[in-house]
């Protein structure tokens, strides 16, 4: 049972391009959540969603940023003209319950290196 | 004030030596907390649960103190491979957003030879 992927492990972008990160989690979760570690930081919570629907959006940038877990398919983080600050690890946890109702039920990506030039 | 404090270290110990840190938070309603380890740009992963009775897990001990809102890490006999960032991570209830979930920015511990 393959755990929680993510790619692209390392991304490059330009200021003002796209960037986008992929999120497949462990099979047979339907929960996934998305975080941000800045360097010399700990993780922050972005966004919480089910299969088609967002449940917890409140850390997440108002601008630029959003996110979608389809029916079929991964989990994406979008971020749209990015800046230098956005540089930081995208970590994806998922879980089989709702809300990984316990911490202990969130498992964890090996996360996306983002770096903003 | 942060609502979860640790000492960001680094602490650099000898192998074999026992080593202790603290993490304080700042809610009083948090009710579960956690001790996460992260190796250099990986995922953390859960070391251990803290329970109110504090608990052990091998060299590893847990203890909570809500009184002065503190979780402590203790680890005994410490190897090599202890070398790592030790995240706590603090949250109300159990059933509550995820979005409540808290992580210290962690403890930086290497160990030598």
């Amino acid at each position: 049972n393959a755990g929680v992927m993510q790619n692209p492990r390392h991304l490059v972008r330009r200021r003002g391009q796209e960037a986008r990160l992929r999120c497949s989690p462990m099979k047979g979760h339907s929960h996934v959540y998305w975080y941000r570690q800045l360097p010399e930081e700990g993780l922050k919570f972005m966004v919480y969603l089910q299969k088609e629907n967002i449940i917890d959006e409140s850390g997440m940038p108002k601008e630029r940023f959003s996110a979608e877990f389809p029916k079929e398919g991964p989990s994406i983080l979008r971020i749209q003209q990015v800046v230098r600050g956005d540089s930081a690890a995208y970590f994806c946890a998922s879980s089989p319950r709702p809300q990984g109702a316990f911490l202990d039920e969130q498992f964890f990506g090996p996360g996306t290196r983002l770096t903003v030039l | 004030r942060k609502e979860v404090e640790q000492d960001p270290g680094p602490f650099n110990v000898p192998e074999g030596a026992t080593v202790a840190f603290n993490c304080t938070y700042s809610n009083s309603a948090s009710q579960s907390f956690f001790w996460y380890r992260q190796d250099c740009r990986k995922e953390p992963k859960l070391l251990m649960s803290v329970y109110s009775s504090g608990n052990e897990d091998g060299r590893f001990t847990a203890q909570l103190n809500r009184a002065s809102q503190y979780i402590s890490l203790l680890i005994r006999d410490s190897k090599l491979s202890d070398s790592a960032t030790y995240l706590c991570v603090v949250r109300p209830g159990g059933y509550s957003s995820a979005s409540k979930i808290i992580f210290g920015s962690g403890t930086r511990l290497s160990i030598r030879p």
